[in-house]
């Protein structure tokens, strides 16, 4: 049973060049979460997403930054013009629907993202 | 607001001792979910645990024990007689927010845990 999948696993972007970073939930899961790790900062979360809909985005920044979950294929986090504060691991986590109540994330390796 | 502390940045011990990690939490919802995960050298995060507001009883997993107490807010995770692989960082997080099916969990910022030979 394949856990949360993440790709690229380590990534380097130039100033101003876009990031896409791509995370596959496990299996039978159908919310998804994105979070970014600062270095000193710890983990904070980002955005909540279900098929087609972004549920809460309220911890992601105004500018550059876009999320989707589309009916097929992953969840893509989207980062453009990247900056070099936006280095950091993103890292995505996934959870069963909600009518088992579940509310245990489970989390994918991380995407390490360097920006030059 | 809802918020999680740990207020312990470093703890080193020597293998084979016990060590717990603390934890305390604030939050306004009734029902609520507390977690532990842990993130070793190699970058991922794993879960450990999860425990609702409405189970307090401890929980105890090979070495590993939780203690949920209500009355100070608290979750502390125990390891007993520790080892070297045990060396990671570990996270407490909160889950509120009753009505929503799924909310973002808030972290604390984490113990670094160094266990030596």
């Amino acid at each position: 049973n394949a856990g949360v999948m993440q790709n690229p696993r380590h990534l380097v972007r130039r100033r101003g060049q876009e990031a896409r970073l791509r995370c596959s939930p496990m299996k039978g899961h159908s919310h998804v979460y994105w979070y970014r790790q600062l270095p000193e900062e710890g983990l904070k979360f980002m955005v909540y997403l279900q098929k087609e809909n972004i549920i809460d985005e309220s911890g992601m920044p105004k500018e550059r930054f876009s999320a989707e979950f589309p009916k097929e294929g992953p969840s893509i986090l989207r980062i453009q013009q990247v900056v070099r504060g936006d280095s950091a691991a993103y890292f995505c986590a996934s959870s069963p629907p909600s009518l088992l109540r579940e509310r245990t994330q489970y989390f994918g390796p991380g995407t390490r993202l360097l920006v030059l | 607001a809802q918020k999680v502390t740990q207020a312990q940045t470093e703890i080193s011990v020597v293998e084979k001792e016990d060590v717990t990690l603390d934890c305390v939490y604030e939050t306004r919802d009734t029902t609520y979910y507390l977690f532990w995960y842990k993130q070793p050298p190699s970058g991922e995060l794993v879960f450990l645990i999860r425990r609702n507001s409405f189970d307090e009883q401890n929980e105890i997993s090979g070495r590993y024990s939780w203690n949920f107490q209500k009355s100070t807010s608290s979750f502390n995770f125990t390891i007993t007689a520790s080892q070297v692989v045990d060396s990671a960082v570990y996270f407490c997080a909160l889950s509120a927010s009753a009505n929503q099916a799924g909310t973002a969990l808030i972290f604390g910022k984490g113990t670094t845990l160094s266990v030596s030979s």
